[in-house]
């Protein structure tokens, strides 16, 4: 099973600030990477798909990047609502795997 | 609007089965391939299982394989899941997700299961 790993686990951010969390696969997995964002109680929200792709809706401070083995999301100015935890996941092959996640707090 | 909402989820005693639904709505259910998430309280997110639109292939992760069934109804809009042999390590919120090129784009509100004695 490809395995994806993030970092960091954890990060305090301010209003404002760029965020970036880095999510990393076993083996290649081209672009079939998407990136979610869950708040307390709620189901994720897609929010990137093939890796840099902005899902319909989603506000364009979010942005993803990355090919291969090492993929990105950026938060280019945090927002009250965008804290959060967001986690990565693959589609390259089966299992589909999601990496641990990323807690973004204040 | 597009909808997905799970149902069938409760307190189970270890070694029992329960079954879970997800009826569709607001999309043409037999084109899109769907499946099962889960989340145990306080963690991650774990693919259970996924389905093709026209159930040509059928997948499932190894933690649940052999105790697990994913079927669908195309003609009633619905997914589902037979839950067998189910064990504490099963406890948790069970979402229903349909699958659109290469991502999970849409979730329902989830299901909570507990296996408990």
């Amino acid at each position: 099973a490809i395995q994806l790993t993030q970092s960091p686990s954890s990060l305090s951010a301010s209003v404002g600030d760029r965020v970036t969390i880095t999510c990393r696969a076993s083996q290649g997995i081209s672009t079939t990477l998407a990136w979610y964002q869950q708040k307390p109680g709620k189901p994720p929200k897609l929010l990137i798909y093939d890796a840099s792709s902005l899902e319909s809706g989603v506000p364009s401070r979010f942005s993803g990047s990355g090919s291969g083995t090492d993929f990105t999301l950026t938060i280019s100015s945090l927002q009250p609502e965008d804290f959060a935890t967001y986690y990565c996941q693959q589609f390259n092959s089966f299992p589909i795997t999601f990496g641990p996640g990323t807690k973004v707090d204040i | 609007e597009v909808q997905l909402v799970e149902s069938g989820g409760g307190l189970v005693k270890p070694g029992g089965s329960l079954r879970l639904s997800c009826v569709v709505s607001g999309f043409t259910f037999s084109t899109y391939s769907m499946n099962w998430v889960r989340q145990a309280p306080g963690k991650g997110l774990e693919w259970v299982s996924s389905i093709s639109h026209s159930n040509s292939y059928i997948y499932y992760a190894d933690s649940v394989k052999g105790r697990f069934t994913i079927s669908r109804d195309n003609a009633k809009n619905s997914l589902y899941l037979q839950m067998n042999s189910l064990r504490a390590e099963d406890t948790a919120v069970y979402y229903c997700v349909r699958d659109h090129s290469f991502a999970f784009d849409v979730w329902g509100q989830g299901t909570m299961v507990t296996v408990s004695s």
